[in-house]
Formats: structure tokens, sequence, C-alpha cells
């Protein structure tokens, strides 16, 4: 089956600094990739559409500015918090939709990120 | 703007059947899928429907109806290791950039217990 694979699974880092999330479809390609944030015990919330060769679209809330989200190609969309702070320490999750699926429902989940920001 | 419904916990036992609902309401429906999350892992797939019916596969199944905006899945002869949290979510469908765009349940914690 389709694989989404996440880099880093878990990053700890100092309040201020920047942190990249890599999210990747290992053999399929993805025109769209989504990224979600979860916090404990709470369900998926979406923050951003990616799209490949084209800005990302962020849901309302979600500071674009402060969560820069690059597609830059068919199987790689990076997402990099700037400047975090403790209140930004979640599980963030990304999922890719396989473009030569043909159906909307084929998404494949990322093992998720987990970030901790002291 | 979407929202969903399900409740938030439900227990069985294990060998038993349970079900869990949810109901949405939503703009450019295209489709229903579950999950399945456990502690600390990212969501897994369990199944989808877009069309009316019944979807078996394996000991889960899920069910549409897209009349009454709801569904439910189907949990049969439980085991333990199917305590987990199981989300719905909506799915819609074109034009451009909101195909493929879920929003998911606040997520039904299942307890099996022995």
């Amino acid at each position: 089956g389709a694989v989404v694979s996440q880099h880093p699974s878990r990053v700890i880092c100092k309040s201020g600094t920047s942190v990249k999330i890599e999210c990747r479809s290992l053999d399929f390609q993805a025109t769209t990739m989504f990224w979600y944030r979860q916090f404990p015990k709470q369900s998926l919330m979406l923050m951003a559409t990616s799209n490949e060769g084209s800005k990302a679209t962020y849901e309302q809330g979600v500071e674009k500015d402060k969560f820069l989200i690059n597609h830059a190609s068919l199987t790689l969309s990076t997402l990099t918090v700037t400047s975090a702070h403790p209140e930004d320490s979640s599980f963030y999750i990304c999922s890719a939709r396989d473009t030569g699926g043909g159906s909307l429902e084929t998404q494949y989940f990322g093992p998720g990120t987990r970030l901790l920001v002291l | 703007g979407q929202s969903l419904e399900q409740p938030s916990e439900v227990t069985a036992v294990e060998g038993a059947i349970v079900q869990i609902n949810c109901t949405y309401q939503t703009s450019g429906f295209y489709g229903l899928s579950w999950y399945q999350q456990h502690d600390g892992g990212a969501p897994t797939f369990l199944s989808y429907n877009a069309l009316d019916g019944l979807e078996e596969t394996g000991r889960f199944s899920s069910f549409l109806s897209r009349s009454d905006s709801y569904g439910y899945l189907l949990l049969q002869e439980l085991q333990m290791k199917d305590s987990a949290s199981y989300f719905c979510a909506v799915t819609e469908g074109g034009p451009n950039t909101n195909a493929g765009k879920s929003t998911f349940g606040d997520g039904t914690t299942l307890t099996v217990k022995p």
C-alpha cells in the first residue's frame, strides 16, 4: 500500500527556534498534502492544504507566516514552525492524496511528528 | 463549514459488537471515512462510504445514509487491541482546492474490557 513518511518523528527545541518537518509520499505522487495538528485527547485539526507548485491554503485562524509550507515536488511537503513557543507543542500529522488514485478518499497519513517546545 | 458529532466514549467487552454513530452537517459532501488511532500513534484508515449502504471489511463495517447525514462504524468480535480512539471524517468534493479536504469529528474512545 501507499506509504507516507514524516521526519523527524520527535523533536525537542528551545523557544524561539524554528523547526522543519518533512512529509514524503514514498511510492506515489501527491499534488495535494494536508497538515493537521492534534493536541492530547483532541481531534485532528486541519491547518493547511499544501499544493504542489502553488501557495498553501490555510484554515481560518492558522498564521501562514508562522507555519510555512513548501510543496516543492510531487513527493515532498515541508512544514516549518517559525519562532516556536511552548503553545506550539503538539502532534503534527501530514496526509497525502494519491494523484493517480482517482478517488478523493485515497488519503494516506504519515506517522506524525511530536513537537515539544521548551 | 463542517461539523460532526460522535459519542465521546464507548465501553464494551471482548467478543461483543459495538456501534459508533456519527452525524454530520456539511456542504460539498463527498464521503464519510473512519479512522482508528491508538495512543501515541497516527490515524489509520478503516473504512469509507461515498454511497448509501453498508461496507464490510473483515470485523469492521461502516454504514452511510446521505439523506439522514448519518453514518456508523460497526465493530464485531471485539478484541482488546481494538481499544483506541475512532474518528469519523467528512471528505469534501470538488471543486479545486477543497477536493479531498477532510474534517474530523472529536473522536470516540473505545475501551474493550475482558
